[in-house]
C-alpha cells in the first residue's frame, strides 16, 4: 500500500514569490491535514480538509491557503513568500476527520531567499 | 505558554534500559493524547495513541496517562539504539483531536 507522497520535496523561491506543494495521500483515506515544522517552532498544524471541505485551521496568516480535490488530493499554496516561511511543510492523512491519528508524508522542505 | 510540552533532552540511556519519556498539557479538557517517533532526517510516524486514564502497552512501549495530574508519558521497555529518535507528544486541544505537538525529546540509546 503506497504511503503519503509530497512533491516536490525540495524547493528553493525568493520572498514575494509564491508557492503550491501538493499532497496525495493514501488510498482510502479521505482526510489531509498540513503542518510546518521549523526547528524553532516544532510542528505546528495549518488546516485539514475531508471531502474537499476545510474542517479545521490553525493560525496562520491567509497567505497560507489549501484545497482539496474530489480524488482526496490536496495542494497548499503560500503566496507572498518571508524568509520565515523557510519550512518543512508536512502533509498527513488519515480515514476520519477531527484524529491525531495521522500518516505523514515525508515533507515538502521549502526555503526562502 | 505552550500547551503540550516536553523536555527537549537529550536523554541519554543505555541499551536494554527503560526509557521514559515524559509530557505535560496545559488544556484539562483534552482527551487525546498521541506518541510519534521522528528519526533524524524523516517524518514523523505514530506508535502510540492513548484516550482513557491509566497505561496502554503495545510490544515494548508503554504509554500512561494521568488527567488528573495532565501529565503523559511514554516508556519504552528494553531500549535499542535503533529506538533514538525525537520522540513527539501530541494532544487534542480545546475539545479538537487534532493534535497540538510538542518540541519533542531527543532520546539517544547507546551500546
Amino acid at each position: 500500500k503506497a504511503g503519503v507522497t509530497q512533491t516536490p520535496r525540495y524547493l528553493i523561491k525568493t520572498r514575494g514569490q509564491q508557492v503550491t506543494l501538493s499532497c496525495s495521500p493514501i488510498s482510502g483515506h479521505r482526510s489531509v491535514s498540513w503542518y510546518q515544522q521549523t526547528p524553532g517552532q516544532g510542528l505546528q498544524f495549518l488546516f485539514e480538509y475531508f471531502s474537499e471541505t476545510q474542517r479545521n485551521k490553525g493560525n496562520f496568516p491567509g497567505r497560507f491557503s489549501g484545497r482539496q480535490f474530489s480524488n482526496s488530493r490536496s495542494e497548499m499554496n503560500v503566496s507572498t513568500l518571508e524568509l520565515g516561511d523557510s519550512a518543512l511543510y508536512l502533509c498527513a492523512s488519515s480515514r476520519k476527520t477531527d484524529t491525531g491519528e495521522l500518516f505523514f508524508g515525508e515533507g515538502s522542505r521549502l526555503t526562502v531567499l | 505558554q505552550k500547551e503540550v510540552e516536553q523536555n527537549s533532552g537529550p536523554l541519554s540511556v543505555p541499551e536494554g534500559a527503560i526509557a521514559s519519556l515524559n509530557c505535560t498539557y496545559s488544556d484539562r479538557g483534552s482527551q487525546s493524547f498521541f506518541w510519534y517517533r521522528q528519526y533524524s532526517g524523516k517524518s514523523p510516524e505514530l506508535i502510540m495513541f492513548i484516550y482513557s486514564n491509566g497505561d496502554k502497552e503495545d510490544g515494548r512501549f508503554t504509554a500512561q496517562l494521568n488527567k488528573a495530574s495532565q501529565y503523559v508519558s511514554l516508556l519504552i521497555r528494553d531500549s535499542q539504539p535503533s529506538d533514538s529518535a525525537t520522540y513527539l507528544c501530541a494532544g487534542g486541544v480545546g475539545g479538537s483531536y487534532i493534535p497540538t505537538f510538542g518540541r519533542g525529546t531527543s532520546l539517544i540509546v547507546h551500546p
